[in-house]
């Protein structure tokens, strides 16, 4: 199994250009996040979904937008980029279990915005 | 207001000494809580979790105590060792739902051999 895969790695923008990055996972997840962590700081939560073709807001949603069209990806895009949302990003899944909903995380994309 | 830069609490110890991380979680409804460790550069891994029914919990290494009474929970890692040093957060669902997690801002372990 490879758990929770993210791509890119690293990525720099510039202000105004879009991209997405990339989830996939291999659990049969229910449950899918995106956190974003910024220096020194926790995890916040920009976006969750609870199924295929269901997506939620999380604590940080704006600028953000998410599709749910498999259970296995779980990609996030920028629209227009800006330099706040310079940040690493973590895509999550978790099984939904109550009273054990334990998140498996990536490794982490790193994206810089100039 | 909100803090800038690096505020992470901090935690020197010796190898072979035992840590105390503590968390103050914030809603008193939340019934799960977990901890991860996060090394530079990776993703958080997972280390212990307890449930709100329980006070203790135990590990390979690690504890976990939850103190529902005054909000808080703490991780106890036995006989440090240089791998240990990381980045702690302890999670908790919160706002009612079973499959959201909050983060705290973690804090920053160094074991000095």
């Amino acid at each position: 199994n490879a758990g929770v895969t993210q791509t890119p790695k690293f990525r720099i923008l510039k202000i105004g250009q879009s991209m997405t990055l990339q989830c996939t996972q291999d659990m049969n997840h229910n449950y899918m996040y995106w956190y974003r962590q910024d220096p020194g700081m926790g995890l916040k939560l920009i976006y969750y979904s609870v199924g295929a073709g269901i997506t939620d807001k999380g604590e940080v949603p704006n600028g953000y937008n998410v599709s749910r069209s498999t259970t296995e990806d779980f990609p996030l895009r920028l629209e227009l980029a800006a330099p706040s949302q310079t940040s690493v990003y973590f895509c999550a899944s978790s099984s939904g279990t109550p009273g054990a909903n334990v998140l498996t995380f990536g490794a982490g994309s790193r994206l810089t915005v100039l | 207001g909100e803090s800038v830069g690096l505020h992470l609490p901090t935690l020197s110890v010796q190898e072979g000494d035992n840590s105390i991380i503590n968390c103050a979680y914030s809603n008193s409804a939340s019934d799960y809580f977990i901890w991860y460790k996060q090394e530079s550069g990776k993703g958080p891994q997972f280390i212990i979790d307890i449930r709100s029914n329980m006070d203790k919990r135990q590990g390979q290494r690690v504890t976990v105590l939850l103190n529902k009474t005054v909000k808080h929970l703490s991780l106890q890692i036995a006989a440090t060792q240089p791998g240990d040093s990381a980045v702690y957060f302890c999670a908790e669902n919160s706002g009612g739902s079973n499959y959201k997690l909050t983060f705290g801002k973690g804090t920053l372990l160094t074991v000095n051999p």
